[in-house]
């Protein structure tokens, strides 16, 4: 069964805090994507990656930095928390092999930031 | 990316077909209409897609009309644990940015 897990399922941090927030996929896919998700707003792509060390914006993505050292890991970074980034955090991957491209989700982290 | 618009909530009663409608008038030749859901406190999960033949498969339906303007997403059988938000999504398929632009979606809730 395909899965796509991330370390976290419920997060409590303070302003100023360094977060990390981590994803792995076992499926090899070469695309992972991180999305926020706020209330009215749907789902925002914050950033992207498409390789190993490979990394792209997204549609928001300041205040946040990624990291892609190996295929099957992808870490959101926020740099210095706020309190407008408490957001549900979803990792999701995705590959164009075999012609199918639907992108896997995993299961969120609600981040709070006080 | 072309735009979708999904009425904001739906009931079906349980055992029932669910037919969710979506417009998307500005919808592009080489763009595809993809349905994901997501169940409470859970990920998206994908449904289905198409591009202009209806589709099929084990969780539904996809019904696009000719002039590809509009689509219906169909669950045959809903039960309780179909109730979630719907999201219709146009899209064109592959390349290194395929990111998925997601709206407000539909509520789905099953009733007993």
């Amino acid at each position: 069964d395909v899965k796509v897990t991330q370390s976290s399922r419920y997060l409590v941090k303070r302003t100023g805090e360094k977060v990390f927030l981590e994803c792995v996929q076992d499926m090899d896919h070469e695309n992972m994507f991180w999305y926020r998700q706020d209330p009215g707003l749907g789902l925002r792509l914050i950033y992207f990656s498409y390789d190993v060390k490979m990394k792209e914006k997204g549609d928001i993505p300041e205040g946040y930095s990624v990291s892609r050292e190996k295929k099957e890991r992808f870490s959101l970074i926020l740099e210095s928390a706020s309190t407008n980034q408490t957001s549900m955090y979803l990792c999701a991957s995705s590959s164009q092999r075999g012609g199918r491209d639907e992108q896997f989700f995993g299961p969120g982290t609600r981040l709070t930031v006080l | 990316d072309a735009k979708t618009t999904q009425p904001p909530s739906m009931d079906c009663a349980e055992g029932r077909a669910a037919n969710l409608p979506c417009n998307h008038s500005t919808i592009s030749g080489n763009e595809y209409v993809y349905w994901y859901r997501q169940i409470h406190s859970q990920g998206p999960q994908y449904i289905i897609h198409g591009l202009k033949n209806n589709e099929t498969n084990e969780m539904a339906s996809l019904i696009i009309t000719e002039d590809r303007k509009s689509s219906t997403l169909i669950l045959p059988h809903a039960t309780l644990r179909d109730t979630a938000v719907y999201y219709c999504i146009v899209r064109t398929r592959g390349g290194a940015t395929n990111k998925l632009i997601f709206g407000t979606g539909t509520l789905l809730a099953v009733q007993p």
